[in-house]
């Protein structure tokens, strides 16, 4: 079993819209989390981090963490068709710096 | 933040010979990482190389058949043996930025084997 888990696998937002992305692992070790977004024929680009419980928000996008049940989320607020991307839940436990990515979710953002 | 140029961008060779992908950062950062990612798929961290040491290799990748150099702080090379067509995938190098929380990748190196 994928020890870091995402869904949806797809997802299409309208322009303007709210998308929502969702990651579980389920190695209690991993307590720090990020959201990556690769745009096709690119490298994976670090969106933000978070390692305390509760909400971070940078611009449209807002990361929840809620460590007991190892979920984490990615809200992409006023989704713009230039969000369209795969993006990546990654974990890690503490002072490794090794990432372990989650499956992915295909975003599209239709203008 | 730290910048990671991969060469080459893309390769096509031939199934049993051998390749060599090179990562280099503009500045100097202690642990780069190698990853995998077949089409459109989840990356698998396939080693983390620091200067000075062996690279450490992850279930599933070896070191007979990718060997890594880490000869200093802003460079590595990671060689792919015996390429097969099940090879054939995106390979990234990475590393963490100086004193922050994020890593950084490059740009990717395109294998295909035929």
């Amino acid at each position: 079993q994928q020890k870091v888990q995402q869904s949806p696998e797809s997802l299409s937002v309208p322009e303007g819209g709210m998308a929502s992305l969702n990651c579980t692992s389920s190695d209690r070790n991993f307590q720090y989390f990020w959201w990556y977004r690769q745009h096709s024929g690119e490298g994976p680009k670090a969106l933000m981090s978070i390692f305390s419980d509760g909400d971070k928000k940078e611009g449209r996008f807002t990361a929840h963490l809620n460590k007991a049940s190892l979920h984490v989320s990615l809200h992409i607020r006023d989704s713009q068709p230039s969000d369209s991307a795969l993006y990546f839940c990654a974990a890690s436990d503490s002072g490794s710096w090794q990432l372990i990515f989650g499956s992915g979710t295909q975003l599209t953002v239709m203008p | 933040s730290v910048l990671l140029y991969q060469k080459p961008n893309r390769d096509i060779c031939q199934s049993g010979t051998s390749l060599k992908i090179q990562c280099v950062a503009d500045s100097q950062v202690v642990s780069m990482f190698w990853y995998q990612q077949f089409q459109e798929q989840s990356l698998m961290l396939m080693a983390t190389a620091n200067e000075g040491s062996e690279a450490t290799y992850e279930s599933g990748f070896t070191k007979d058949k990718f060997p890594i150099s880490r000869p200093n702080l802003t460079f590595s090379t990671l060689t792919v043996n015996n390429a097969r067509p099940g090879d054939s995938s995106i390979y990234f190098c990475s590393s963490e930025g100086t004193g922050e929380d994020t890593q950084y990748f490059g740009p990717g190196t395109r294998l295909l084997v035929l």
